[in-house]
């Protein structure tokens, strides 16, 4: 069965520190992962994705199949990056299905 | 683009009365679209997958005849709780995929907060 794990609900950081959000997953295919945000009384959206290797708002996700994990990284967090962040897996059986992680809260303090 | 949304938006109602969600892909045609719910501080559940024009397919646990999800247009999707009761009460929301084709990004509607009485 495919899983997603991560591992914390909250994370509290300074204006201008490194971000990294853990996210690991489990999969017996080859994985699609994606990294979704939502801001505070807005929908969900989505931030990246692993096939598209490119930088969102200054947001990056490597793929590491071997430790098989998509952590989510900024080198300078801002404060409009406070929201709630959720992993998502693609795959089992087709269709589209996405697995979503149980999302971790990015708090960005002055 | 790939606008959804959904209606209402929150929706108290009596126990026992039946509830119809909406979903709509604004800009674009979705055959895909797909139910998940989500209770406070944990991840949204994926309740079932919405076909356009056959029947929807429902996870694991998801009682369909609780849950019926009618998709009859390229753009709209519904979906009833039927006989609503207390522990109905959760935040549902809908995604499209525009096209329905495969590998592409999910684009989500605002949710629906349902609170039964």
């Amino acid at each position: 069965a495919q899983r997603v794990t991560q591992p914390e609900k909250l994370l509290s950081v300074f204006k201008g520190a490194p971000v990294e959000l853990k996210c690991n997953y489990s999969y017996s295919g080859s994985p699609e992962l994606f990294w979704y945000v939502q801001y505070s009384r807005q929908r969900l959206q989505l931030l990246l994705r692993h096939i598209s290797r490119e930088s969102i708002k200054g947001f990056t996700a490597d793929l590491n199949k071997g430790e098989t994990s998509f952590h989510l990284k900024k080198p300078f967090a801002q404060e409009e990056d406070s929201a709630m962040y959720y992993c998502a897996l693609l795959g089992g059986g087709g269709g589209n299905k996405l697995t979503f992680g149980t999302g971790t809260q990015l708090k960005v303090e002055l | 683009g790939a606008v959804v949304s959904q209606h209402p938006s929150w929706v108290i109602c009596k126990s026992g009365t039946s509830v119809k969600i909406e979903c709509r892909s604004l800009d674009f045609q979705a055959t895909t679209m797909f139910w998940y719910r989500q209770f406070p501080k944990q991840s949204l559940m994926l309740m079932a997958t919405s076909n356009e024009g056959s029947k929807a397919t429902y996870e694991q646990g998801v009682e369909k005849d609780k849950f019926l999800i009618n998709h009859a247009s390229l753009t709209l999707s519904t979906l009833t709780v039927t006989s609503a009761h207390p522990e109905d009460s959760s935040f549902y929301i809908c995604s499209a995929i525009p096209g329905g084709v495969s590998n592409q990004p999910q684009h989500f509607g605002d949710g629906t907060r349902l609170s039964i009485l």
